[in-house]
């Protein structure tokens, strides 16, 4: 079976200070990777999408990145963290067509100060 | 721009109750349906999937689609206190970018 697995599950980062975030998925093969972010009082915002190693979209401006190094990989990366960015960062995989649910990550809970 | 409105509520039902969830979508091309089940803290759960219009069912869920009102719910029958959490309605638009918007979630409340 298809697990998916993100870390670290909490992280409390000073304003300014670059960011990581790491997600990777087992069982699964070329799957569909993206990046939510759940703010307080606020719905899940996707924020990046992979169809593949190295094809990334971006679905809102911002001073976030990703990247995906290898297939069951991607990366959501910053520079300098601003205090906007806390929030619940969430990692989703989908496997098959177009019309598959996407299943979650345990998520980060990111704390800005 | 695609929206996906729900009530926030709370939303109280007694135990044994139907609980009835709700959610209205603009995108009119829209294809795929689901509802996320998400407990304070934890990440959201896959409830249940819709694709046609009518009713679905699993177990003590029914998911119900209407495409041409734009509308998509979640009936929970014989509701227990581990229902209470916050339901997420996501649509899959028909166009060709990928990924899914998510209503704001309805809060649900079972009292024992």
């Amino acid at each position: 079976s298809q697990t998916i697995h993100q870390w670290p599950a909490t992280l409390v980062q000073p304003v300014g200070s670059p960011l990581s975030l790491e997600c990777t998925v087992e069982g699964t093969s070329n799957p569909n990777l993206y990046w939510y972010r759940q703010a307080a009082g606020r719905g899940l915002q996707l924020l990046f999408y992979s169809v593949g190693i190295g094809q990334i979209s971006s679905e809102v401006p911002q001073n976030l990145s990703a990247s995906r190094p290898q297939d069951r990989q991607f990366i959501l990366s910053s520079k300098k963290l601003l205090l906007s960015d806390s929030g619940f960062y969430l990692c989703a995989w989908r496997g098959g067509t177009l019309n598959q649910p996407q299943h979650f990550g345990d998520g980060t809970r990111l704390s800005i100060l | 721009q695609k929206e996906v409105e729900q009530n926030s509520g709370p939303l109280s039902v007694p135990e044994g109750a139907i609980a009835s969830l709700n959610c209205t979508y603009s995108d009119r091309g829209s294809q795929s349906f689901f509802w996320y089940r998400q407990y304070s803290g934890k990440s959201p759960e896959l409830i249940m999937s819709i694709y046609s219009n009518g009713d679905k069912e699993d177990g003590r869920f029914t998911a119900q689609l209407n495409k041409a009102s734009q509308y998509v719910s979640l009936l929970i029958r014989d509701s227990q206190p581990s229902d209470s959490a916050t339901y997420l309605c996501a649509v899959k638009s028909g166009g060709g970018a990928d990924g899914l918007t998510f209503g704001k979630g309805t809060h649900l409340i079972i009292q024992p």
